[in-house]
């Protein structure tokens, strides 16, 4: 079976920091996608970036980006400059079509960004 | 374009009713899903389906019926509610290609007494 595991239930940053968000997967598949999802205090999820495990390079988006470490099997999210309205719960995900293509999640970590 | 609906955003059931949450979506995607969130789990796959007349178990199917008769609508169904179906219920779709972007709905959070 395909696992996702986020281990820090909580961290919280001051505003203009930088922050890292620790996830780690567990598969033996070779050709699979990894994301990372926000989901602020409205409850609605939003795909922050997304990763494809044959690219070496790592995804950026703005002030996100992500370090994927694939022979460790992680892939943690960096938030630059943190703002307010980056206070949500982080979910990272897994995905792969030997699997089915079925989405996979991490059990979330709250971040929360002090001013 | 409303992209994913879910109706409604609240619902108080007592313990063995019947009810059912709707999800419609106007994105023409084939691959719908239902999944349910509890605190300290993430979400978990409750059914999918891959296009109309398809649907197949997820992660924790038992107590949830669903049919995809359309392409547009995937509702979920509830027969006898338990206190433990106490959750956050999302509905989900992408293109079939699985690995694009998917697009969940507002959420449902459902309460069981």
């Amino acid at each position: 079976a395909q696992t996702v595991t986020q281990s820090q239930p909580e961290m919280s940053v001051q505003e203009a920091e930088t922050v890292t968000l620790s996830c780690t997967y567990d598969t033996s598949e070779s050709n699979y996608y990894l994301f990372w999802y926000k989901q602020p205090p409205s409850r609605q999820m939003i795909l922050v970036i997304r990763q494809e495990a044959y690219k070496q390079q790592n995804a950026t988006e703005n002030r996100f980006s992500v370090n994927f470490q694939k022979a460790a099997k992680s892939f943690s999210l960096k938030i630059s400059d943190s703002q307010l309205g980056d206070t949500a719960m982080y979910f990272c995900a897994f995905i792969s079509p030997e699997y089915g293509n079925k989405l996979v999640f991490g059990a979330g970590t709250i971040l929360r960004v002090k001013s | 374009n409303a992209g994913v609906t879910q109706t409604p955003k609240f619902q108080v059931l007592k313990t063995g009713q019947s009810m059912t949450l709707q999800c419609a979506q106007d994105m023409n995607h084939e691959y719908m899903s239902w999944y349910r969130q509890d605190p300290g789990m993430g979400l978990r796959l409750i059914h999918y389906s891959v296009g109309a007349g398809i649907t197949d178990q997820g992660e924790v199917p038992n107590g949830y019926n669903v049919s995809r008769s359309t392409t547009e609508d995937f509702p979920l169904r509830l027969l006898s509610a338990a206190p433990s179906q106490t959750s956050v219920y999302f509905c989900a779709s992408r293109t079939d290609s699985g690995v694009g972007e998917q697009y969940f709905g507002p959420g449902t959070r459902l309460t069981v007494t």
